[in-house]
């Protein structure tokens, strides 16, 4: 099983619609849990973070997390053109030697058709 | 604020060849990370240091890869010898201990 684990994707939606991306990670003691956006050719950037149970809101982004199912996801709604790229999900160890350590899905890609 | 540097930005070099990376992170940082991006897959870790002490290199190919951070600032990620399967971005970044990670441009490696 893979630590961390996105829904394959390609994931193809309108603009204007609500776009939904799935993780599911293996370490149950993990804490932090990471939404990175990668646009083709370009590093990384960190969209959301969440670490605690629940919902957590910023802008159009709503980031959830279950532990007890250890599931995190993110959904985008009101999608633009601007937010097709691929989607990390990126979990971070609970501590010792695996503390800031970030284990990353294969990556979600999204496209927003206009 | 300036970013995580990574030079150079391309290499192509061919197979058994040696090659260097190089990466200065964002100032004040004491946490810094490589990682190898395959096409289509995600960032996995290679080596996180901590000042200059090394926290972790479990997945660091240790007979063909090194990396050293002797000042605790910048750092170099060598590859010696280089083989096809290596062909990858390589990606540097930098938090506060603890704290978010900020990824370099990375270094767009393709050995032939």
């Amino acid at each position: 099983q893979k630590e961390v684990e996105q829904n394959s994707g390609p994931l193809s939606v309108p603009e204007g619609a609500i776009a939904s991306l799935n993780c599911t990670y293996s370490d149950r003691v993990s804490q932090s849990f990471f939404w990175y956006r990668q646009y083709s050719g370009k590093s990384p950037e960190l969209i959301m973070s969440i670490y605690s149970n629940g919902d957590k809101e910023d802008g159009r982004f709503t980031a959830q997390l279950n532990k007890a199912s250890q599931y995190v996801s993110l959904l985008i709604r009101d999608s633009q053109p601007s937010d097709s790229a691929t989607y990390l999900c990126a979990v971070r160890g609970a501590g010792g030697t695996s503390y800031g350590k970030l284990t990353f899905g294969q990556g979600t890609i999204l496209t927003v058709h206009p | 604020e300036a970013g995580v540097a990574q030079s150079p930005r391309y290499k192509i070099i061919e197979k058994r060849q040696s090659v260097a990376f190089w990466c200065n992170p964002i100032s004040g940082h004491a946490t810094l990370y490589w990682y190898q991006q395959i096409l289509g897959q995600g960032p996995k870790l290679l080596i996180q240091f901590q000042n200059n002490g090394v926290v972790d290199d479990s997945q660091l190919p240790k007979d063909r890869f090194s990396a050293e951070r002797l000042k605790g600032v910048d750092s170099t990620l060598k590859i010696q010898p280089a083989k096809l399967e290596d062909s990858a971005v390589y990606l540097c970044a930098s938090s506060l201990v603890g704290g978010t990670q900020y990824f370099g441009p990375g270094t767009r490696l393709t050995v032939l």
